[in-house]
């Protein structure tokens, strides 16, 4: 299957400073990429959709100010949090669809943010 | 926003026993998907069903759904201690564009 991978694996940061993580689809052309957020012990809450070359469309309740995504090319999406606080820390896990079958999309191995 | 619940919430059982797990959701769907997901892993897809489908079957993996109930099941037979993880059940929404996650179950299975 396609691969999607994440950069970095885990960060840890100050209160106060923004992160950034990338998502990457390394061997197709990701038409849409999408951001989850996890909690531990909890499901994946869709955070925003992303389209190359268009703005995100946000979740409700997702701060867009906050959660800055930006899909500049077809392999790359990045999700930048910005002001991070405590209660940012997280599990986000990006995924990616092609322009293959419609349901299909590939899962990036996550990133871990702690933020001090 | 979450499609669903699942049950049980955690479930614990012997290597060589079957484990069963339901989803719930709550809207019309194109397909139904089961992931799997290690602890602080990403997720991996394990079998799709689609909504004109009622079972569908992959090696250990019994997928049903019943979109009168909205609701599916996931058997893991003859289970192994590797089988240990979260899984949850993924719809699509009717247009397709976005998929919606359940609550998942943890799945323990001892040696």
């Amino acid at each position: 299957g396609a691969v999607v991978s994440q950069h970095p694996s885990r960060v840890i940061c100050k209160s106060g400073t923004s992160v950034k993580i990338e998502c990457r689809s390394l061997d197709f052309q990701a038409t849409t990429m999408f951001w989850y957020r996890q909690f531990p012990k909890q499901s994946l809450m869709l955070m925003a959709t992303s389209n190359e070359g268009s703005k995100a469309t946000y979740e409700q309740g997702v701060e867009k100010d906050k959660f800055l995504i930006n899909h500049a090319s077809l392999t790359l999406s990045t999700l930048t949090v910005t002001s991070a606080h405590p209660e940012d820390s997280s599990f986000y896990i990006c995924s990616a669809k092609g322009s293959g079958r419609a349901w299909e999309q590939f899962f990036g191995p996550g990133t871990r943010l702690t933020v001090l | 926003s979450q499609q669903g619940e699942e049950d049980p919430q955690a479930l614990s059982i012997q290597e060589g026993e079957n484990a069963t797990m339901n989803c719930s959701y709550k809207t019309s769907i194109n397909n139904l998907q089961w992931y799997r997901q290690n602890s602080g892993r990403g997720l991996v897809h394990l079998i799709l069903i689609r909504s004109n489908e009622r079972e569908k079957h992959s090696g250990r993996l019994r997928v049903t759904l019943d979109t009168s109930k909205k609701s599916s099941s996931l058997l893991i037979t003859a289970s192994r201690a590797a089988d240990t993880a979260s899984y949850f059940c993924a719809t699509d929404d009717t247009g397709g564009f976005k998929t919606i996650f359940g609550a998942g179950t943890r799945l323990f299975v001892k040696a």
